[in-house]
């Protein structure tokens, strides 16, 4: 079955610091998804990217999905104490008939030191 | 904004007890998916269901069993349960449009097997 796995599973930063968490897929994807999941929360997506290559941006963050659409890296710049949180790739999977499964990766815990 | 809304929030039942969880998607979602993650884990795909058909299935052991309403509810049956069954239980919506859209996560079941 496809798997998605995100290095590192934890990471501890300074605030002020930078932070990237990257996603691997073993099957080429359709898209991939990003969520963030607070402490005690649900996911919330934060952003669907598409095509080979495609970088996005919001803020202080920078999503960008791989060329061959098999892997694909969140980088916070500066980060702040709001930025605390697990941190999910999602690739979307099509099967051959058709079907839509979303696959999470197995999420970077995201701990800033003040 | 209307959210996805799950009920009830926490569930405490014993071995071998069967449990029912609700999903009200966001109104004119047609897509509603389950999710199980355990402790420190991912959130693990279940079973979908686009307009009222099931779409795909995961992950779901055979003691579990779900459907779509025609009002576009959802619930999750939960037959013999086991000390492995607690965990979140997230239902997360998608809209039509689109091919491949985010999915809106509710704020989930957090269930306990004694």
């Amino acid at each position: 079955g496809q798997q998605v796995m995100q290095i590192p599973q934890y990471q501890h930063v300074q605030e002020g610091e930078d932070f990237t968490t990257y996603c691997n897929s073993s099957t080429t994807l359709s898209n991939i998804q990003w969520y963030k999941q607070r402490p005690g929360g649900h996911p919330v997506f934060l952003i669907q990217l598409v095509k080979s290559g495609e970088v996005k941006k919001q803020k202080r963050l920078t999503f960008q999905f791989g060329e061959a659409k098999k892997n694909s890296s969140l980088h916070i710049t500066a980060t702040q104490t709001t930025d605390v949180g697990t941190y999910f790739c999602a690739g979307l999977f099509i099967s051959n008939f058709g079907n839509e499964k979303l696959t999470f990766g197995t999420g970077t815990r995201l701990t800033i030191i003040p | 904004a209307a959210g996805v809304i799950q009920s009830p929030r926490h569930l405490i039942k014993e071995k071998r007890e069967t449990a029912t969880l609700k999903c009200y998607p966001i109104p004119r979602h047609d897509t509603v998916y389950w999710y199980q993650q355990g402790p420190g884990q991912d959130p693990q795909f279940l079973i979908s269901f686009y307009e009222k058909m099931q779409s795909d299935k995961g992950s779901i052991p055979d003691r579990f069993s779900a459907q779509q309403f025609s009002d576009y509810h959802s619930e999750l049956n939960m037959s013999s349960l086991e000390l492995g069954d607690s965990a979140l239980y997230f239902c997360a919506s998608s809209p039509p449009t689109g091919p491949y859209n985010e999915q809106f996560f509710g704020p989930g079941t957090r269930l306990t097997v004694l």
